[in-house]
């Protein structure tokens, strides 16, 4: 079992819809969590990025992290065609000497004009 | 703002050849990660520099070795190239290690004939 799981889509949607994708782990140790966007053949774009429970607020992108169920989630309100891409998750933990981010299998999304 | 440098961008090489990637990081940033992205995978990390050492070790075959030099710039060598080694390879930076923030490049697309 992958210590990271995130629902591989795909998705599509309609142009300012809500979107929610979702990431569950399993590695308690995991601190930092991060939310990427990736364009097909590009390098994957940092999003947003938070370290507790709770709910971080960036334009139309909201992150919510519960460590207590181990579940991450990103929300994009009013959704739009150019926001279709690839969304991975992306952990870690925060002990020195730990750096590598464990990604999710990414979420493929489409926002239909 | 300045982005994360890599060169190459495409690479094309055959079984047995070597290849060297190169990365420059975002100016002031201190630490490199390298990351392989097969067709359909997410990311996985590889190796990682802080300050010209060594900060962390992923899944690095013994095949490949890398360094960072005083300027910060990375390189991945890759020697004895499999079929297998065709992928993204991606180099991210960061300023400090231990951190959440690491900003990719936009990769290079090695092709192993």
């Amino acid at each position: 079992q992958k210590e990271v799981e995130q629902d591989p889509g795909p998705l599509s949607v309609p142009e300012g819809a809500i979107v929610s994708l979702n990431c569950t782990y399993s590695n308690s140790a995991f601190q930092y969590f991060m939310w990427y966007r990736q364009y097909s053949r590009k390098g994957p774009e940092l999003l947003m990025y938070t370290y507790s429970s709770g709910n971080k607020e960036d334009g139309r992108f909201t992150a919510q992290v519960d460590k207590s169920s181990k579940y991450i989630s990103l929300f994009i309100r009013d959704s739009q065609p150019s926001d279709s891409a690839t969304y991975l998750c992306a952990m870690k933990g925060s002990n020195f000497g730990n750096e590598k981010l464990t990604f999710g299998t990414g979420t493929r999304l489409t926002i239909i004009p | 703002a300045a982005g994360v440098i890599q060169s190459p961008r495409h690479l094309i090489k055959e079984k047995r050849e070597t290849a060297t990637l190169k990365c420059y990081p975002i100016p002031r940033h201190d630490t490199v990660y390298w990351y392989q992205q097969g067709p359909g995978q997410d990311p996985q990390f590889l190796i990682s520099f802080y300050e010209k050492m060594q900060s962390d070790k992923g899944s690095i075959p013994d095949r490949f070795s890398a360094q960072q030099f005083s300027d910060y710039h990375s390189e991945l060598n890759m020697s004895s190239l499999e079929l297998g080694d065709s992928a993204l390879y991606f180099c991210a930076s960061s300023s400090g290690t231990g951190v959440e923030t690491q900003y990719f490049g936009p990769g290079t697309r090695l092709l192993v004939l």
